[in-house]
């Protein structure tokens, strides 16, 4: 079984920090990253699907990098908002004939 | 409206009976996922179907059974044999394996 991790596990910040999450994942045969929103109540939704060496992606005040060859992302938030309040999942793709393997998650709270 | 839904939102049942969760997308994807998620877990891959009248096992398959018949449903059966059934169960589908999934709602069953 391949093994995606995630940290911290969670996270408790105040309006306007910038926070970072990290995701751990096997650099062997890798695909694809895929990074997932999940608030309370809801689906989780797609935030960025990253598939090459140094890649960024950004969307709004969220953005996220790619090292392929040491088997990491990270997941950058500028100016944290109540509203981003969700559990952050990432997702890897290590064409190992299998679905999508998912971390545990952080979970951030941002307090106003 | 395109979407994936899950029914139901609640299921409570008997121990020792059988339930079938369903799940159906009309956004035409070929690639069906189930997942698991309990408390202080991620989420866990049950079963995957990549096309119609195939389906795969993932890393928590003991226990559960699935059909794909059409392609755009996909329903889980929990059987009597799955040792802890209480949980969250969440169903995804992709355009091809691996690609950003959308998610439906989920189903908490409660094993009573």
């Amino acid at each position: 079984i391949l093994n995606v991790e995630q940290s911290p596990q969670s996270l408790h910040v105040q309006e306007g920090d910038s926070t970072n999450f990290t995701c751990s994942f096997p650099s062997s045969n890798f695909y694809a990253l895929h990074w997932y929103r999940w608030e309370t109540a809801k689906s989780p939704e797609a935030l960025f699907v990253m598939t090459l060496n140094g890649d960024e992606k950004k969307k709004g005040r969220i953005s996220a990098t790619l090292n392929t060859k040491e088997g990491y992302s990270y997941l950058y938030i500028k100016g944290s908002q109540p509203e981003d309040s969700a559990t952050y999942l990432c997702a890897s793709d290590n064409q190992a004939g299998t679905a999508l393997i998912f971390g545990k998650g952080t979970t951030l709270s941002v307090s106003s | 409206d395109g979407g994936i839904t899950q029914s139901p939102k609640y299921l409570f049942r008997k121990e020792g009976q059988n339930v079938t969760l369903s799940c159906e997308q009309n956004l035409n994807h070929d690639a069906m996922y189930w997942y698991r998620q309990d408390p202080g877990q991620g989420l866990r891959l049950i079963y995957y179907s990549q096309i119609v009248n195939d389906f795969q096992k993932g890393d928590i398959a003991e226990g559960y059974s699935v059909s794909r018949e059409k392609k755009e449903s996909f329903p889980l059966t929990v059987t009597s044999a799955q040792k802890n059934p209480t949980a969250f169960y969440l169903c995804a589908s992709s355009i091809v394996l691996n690609t950003e999934a959308f998610f439906g709602q989920g189903t908490r069953l409660t094993v009573v």
